[in-house]
């Protein structure tokens, strides 16, 4: 299993402005997920990319992953108020998955 | 009833007493999954069932006992509790499969407190 680690920690912007979350993590994976956790709707899986892939479009994310850098950057376009929460990445290599502290985002209205 | 339900959502109990959580998944999944997530910190891998069977076992201690039945039901029975074992516990379920990281599907957690 892989630990993403996360950066920024925290990160705060008005809403409508784009946010961007990276993460880099250390060994060899099969794909890696992006996660959100707030209080309103738990912990949801957001999107998965997957090792052979260098970019994904989901809505209004889009994730980026360097394979040779072993990082991943998660852009969220536009955002709004309810994108405030905890997001995490996550390496996976088999059918674990073993979490980081994650970026709190916050949007302000 | 679709997702992954988890019953009860909140708990509290002293160290002495013997409790129970569950967990269903209506999303045809294989393998299910048991995290703690205490305050301020990452989210901790307990227990892992991939087929029914047990894969994984994080160095949990024995006072939690997990309990599988079939791949749509997951419990953790709990007794003997210490007042650091309070947290919320998660509940997770995905498709099974040892070689590939499938994304995972969290239920709401049971918010226990152990007094």
């Amino acid at each position: 299993s892989q630990q993403g680690e996360e950066d920024p920690q925290a990160l705060s912007i008005q809403e409508g402005e784009n946010a961007t979350m990276n993460c880099s993590y250390k060994t060899s994976i099969n794909n890696l997920q992006w996660y959100r956790q707030n209080s309103g709707r738990g912990l949801v899986h957001l999107i998965l990319i997957r090792s052979n892939e260098r970019e994904k479009h989901s809505g209004r994310l889009r994730v980026t992953l360097d394979t040779s850098k072993k990082s991943s950057s998660l852009l969220i376009t536009a955002s709004r108020a309810a994108d405030t929460a905890s997001y995490f990445c996550v390496g996976g290599s088999n059918y674990k998955l073993t979490f980081g502290k994650g970026t709190l985002l916050t949007v302000n209205p | 009833e679709t997702g992954v339900t988890q019953t009860p959502r909140h708990l509290v109990m002293g160290m002495t007493n013997k409790k129970s959580l569950k967990c269903e998944q209506h999303l045809g999944h294989n393998a299910m999954y048991w995290y703690k997530q205490s305050a301020k910190k990452p989210l901790e891998l307990m227990f892992v069932y991939n087929f029914k069977e047990q894969t994984e076992n994080n160095s949990v201690p024995s006072r939690f006992s997990p309990e599988c039945p079939n791949s749509s039901h997951l419990f953790l029975h709990l007794h003997t509790l210490q007042p650091e074992d309070s947290a919320l516990y998660l509940c997770a379920s995905s498709r099974g499969d040892r070689g590939q990281t499938y994304e995972q599907y969290f239920g709401p957690g049971t918010r226990l407190t152990v007094t």
